[in-house]
């Protein structure tokens, strides 16, 4: 059964720092892309980051870019999101996502997901 | 980035009706790379339909998705009461991978 499980979560001071992390299971995790997403309470999906199978290619939202990193480390079939200078307006469900196929059309399509982390911004 | 308008933003319908969500992009969605993804309270989003029209793994086929360019629509031919949910589109072939702000249907 393929899993993804978040944690790293937590309460965290405006201007700090977090690594989240999500270890993923029943599948070849490093064939597969992987996507950062996250839900303020109330709102809406907000796309994050995606990464590629190898790590060659990431992308970022705008609201993401110079504060927010995504990587990976295939060897321990585990997704990383480094987010620096947190925000009040960072706080959010996070989820991550795997990428349905391994190559294609459909690589960045989020066909499983964990059940997320929650981080809080507050001082 | 390419803006994702839904609508609308609330529906409110009963069960066995026919619905018909829209959303329609600020510009060309490249390739129809659009998705649709059906969320439920506390829980984490699940993948409908891909590629505007194919519909994913156990998904029943009372969704449809249909559409192409900037204008896409999710079909649920006969609503099932465990449908009441929101409903988020995405599209994934320009980054950044934006959503929609969602449909929420609610029982009427």
């Amino acid at each position: 059964e393929v899993q993804l499980l978040e944690s790293g979560g937590g309460l965290v001071q405006p201007g700090g720092s977090l690594r989240l992390s999500c270890a993923a299971s029943g599948f070849s995790f490093s064939n597969y892309a992987m996507n950062w997403v996250r839900q303020a309470p109330g709102k809406g999906l907000e796309w994050v980051a995606a990464i590629s199978d190898s790590s060659f290619s990431t992308y970022y939202a705008d609201s993401a870019k110079g504060r927010i990193t995504i990587s990976r480390d295939n060897s321990r079939n585990t997704l990383y999101l480094q987010i620096n200078s947190l925000r009040v307006e960072d706080t959010a469900e996070y989820y991550c996502a795997k990428g349905k196929e391994p190559t294609g059309s459909y690589y960045y399509v989020m066909d499983v997901w964990g059940q997320g982390t929650t981080v809080t911004v507050s001082s | 980035e390419i803006v994702l308008t839904q609508s609308p933003g609330t529906l409110s319908l009963s069960p066995g009706e026919r619905v018909t969500l829209s959303c329609r992009a600020s510009q060309s969605v490249s390739s129809s790379y659009l998705v649709w993804y059906q969320q439920k309270p506390g829980q984490a989003p699940r993948l409908l339909i891909y590629g505007a029209s194919s519909r994913a793994t156990a998904i029943p086929d009372r969704f449809s998705g249909s559409g192409s360019g900037a204008d896409f629509t999710l079909t649920i031919s006969r609503l099932e009461p465990e449908d009441f949910a929101v409903y988020y589109c995405q599209q994934y072939g320009t980054s950044p991978y934006t959503f929609g702000q969602g449909t929420k249907l609610e029982i009427k």
